[in-house]
């Protein structure tokens, strides 16, 4: 039972460098989030796809696309990598029967930009 | 601007008493509310939520408030304990947007 895998668990880039953060999830859950973690500022929401075929900005989507590849994995691109985009980044997952169901989270990706 | 607030970035209490965390909220919308704590180097759990229409949830050592005139909830942790020790995240939905907000996170130290 992986639940939310995130790949790879850490990362160091160059600035101006290119990078996709994978996610997959293997609880045929409908949405998929994208958030990252910074000291002193929680977790901010980049981007989410509430179901299969659909992505919204979140509020920090500035320097990100994604893509809702299948129901199953959601990916975040950085194009060219800056250095104020070096955080943790969280993936998580919702069911979504109903509105009122919690996210389920993966490890985090740890990512450094030189 | 924040929508969900944490005031307090760090909290500690003795083993065995309660500890009390706190999240504020400006959106009247919100109908769903959710805490998570959080270890190093790993992703937030899932801890307790609460609906708009109540305003007490239980399980276990955990308790959830939810005073919606004052847009104010609270965490009580009865007795703490060193596991307990951990980042807590408050979170918050409005219906029918699958679009959770979170606070700044308070960090909970238990001394043994």
């Amino acid at each position: 039972n992986a639940g939310v895998t995130q790949t790879p668990k850490f990362q160091v880039l160059k600035t101006g460098q290119s990078m996709t953060l994978q996610c997959a999830q293997d609880m045929n859950h409908n949405s998929m989030y994208w958030y990252r973690q910074d000291p002193g500022m929680g977790l901010r929401l980049i981007y989410y796809s509430a179901s299969e075929g659909t992505t919204d900005k979140g509020e920090v989507p500035n320097g990100y696309n994604v893509s809702r590849l299948n129901k199953r994995e959601f990916s975040l691109r950085l194009e060219s990598a800056a250095p104020s985009q070096t955080s943790v980044y969280f993936c998580a997952s919702l069911q979504r029967l109903n509105s009122n169901q919690p996210q389920h989270f993966g490890d985090g990706t740890r990512l450094s930009i030189l | 601007d924040q929508q969900v607030k944490q005031n307090s970035p760090s909290l500690s209490v003795q083993e065995g008493r309660i500890s009390i965390l706190n999240c504020d909220y400006t959106n009247s919308m919100f109908d769903y509310f959710l805490w998570y704590k959080k270890y190093p180097a790993e992703g937030p759990t899932f801890l307790i939520s609460i609906s708009s229409i109540k305003d007490k949830n239980e399980d276990g050592r955990f308790t959830v408030f939810l005073n919606k005139s004052a847009k104010h909830l609270s965490l009580h942790i009865v007795p703490s304990q060193p596991g307990d020790s951990a980042v807590y995240f408050c979170a918050a939905s409005e219906p029918g947007t699958y679009k959770y907000i979170f606070g700044t996170g308070t960090r909970l130290k238990v001394l043994a």
